[in-house]
């Protein structure tokens, strides 16, 4: 079973609008921590934002928030305010048993999120 | 921030040649790193988790002799993809996280990733 899923492979958004990209996991254990990083064309991974399961607001990051509902199990981003450089696909991801040392993070398949200007 | 440098960026080499990718944490200890492969246009898959002073440890479906990791130090994780094949060309990236501190919000920090092309 997918442990983290991005509905949405393509988004576009109009310069200067915000918008949400969706992403829901899925875990039994209760501790967890839920990320987004952006990756550009260039290919490097950009951390953007993190969500820990006991953490009792949702995380903020500049123009970057998480819209965290822990019942529905979803943490969804969103971008205030998008700019031409936001343009780059986009990965939600989580790690379970926060306590391990070495567990690694699971991605979802990521969307793809095009600025319009 | 935290840096993870990864060597080198691009490769393209012929059939049958052993390349080996470099990835080094510049500022912080990782006794543990990671080592994905992303194919175009898709997410990044765990081949393996690479542990300090001990066997690296693969995930199903990863050939442990064709994609040897040597983690010698606590800064230093290598990959080789040995004899590697034009099925083998790919984006490789490491990944590493500090293991001071609290580690419940550590991001992992990547490389910038290898392009390895096999003709």
């Amino acid at each position: 079973a997918q442990k983290i899923t991005q509905t949405q492979p393509g988004m576009f958004v109009q310069e200067k609008e915000a918008v949400t990209l969706d992403c829901t996991y899925d875990t039994s254990d209760p501790s967890y921590g839920l990320f987004w990083y952006k990756q550009p064309s260039s290919g490097e991974m950009i951390f953007l934002i993190y969500q820990g399961s006991y953490d009792q607001q949702n995380a903020t990051e500049g123009r970057y928030s998480l819209n965290f509902q822990k019942a529905r199990k979803s943490a969804n981003l969103v971008i205030s305010a998008s700019q031409l450089g936001d343009s780059a696909m986009y990965f939600c991801a989580m790690r379970e048993g926060l306590n391990s040392g070495n567990t690694p993070l699971v991605f979802g398949k990521g969307t793809r999120l095009s600025v319009i200007a | 921030g935290a840096v993870v440098s990864q060597h080198p960026s691009r490769v393209i080499c012929k059939s049958g040649t052993s390349v080996k990718i470099e990835c080094r944490s510049l500022d912080f200890q990782a006794t543990t790193m990671f080592w994905y492969r992303q194919f175009p246009k898709q997410s990044l898959m765990l081949m393996a988790t690479s542990n300090e002073g001990s066997k690296a440890t693969y995930e199903q479906g990863v050939e442990k002799d064709k994609f040897l990791i040597n983690h010698a130090s606590l800064t230093l994780s290598t990959l080789t993809v040995t004899s590697a094949h034009p099925e083998d060309s790919s984006f490789y990236i490491c990944s590493a996280r500090a293991t001071t501190g609290r580690s419940s919000n550590q991001p992992q920090h990547f490389g910038d990733g290898t392009r390895l092309s096999i003709l």
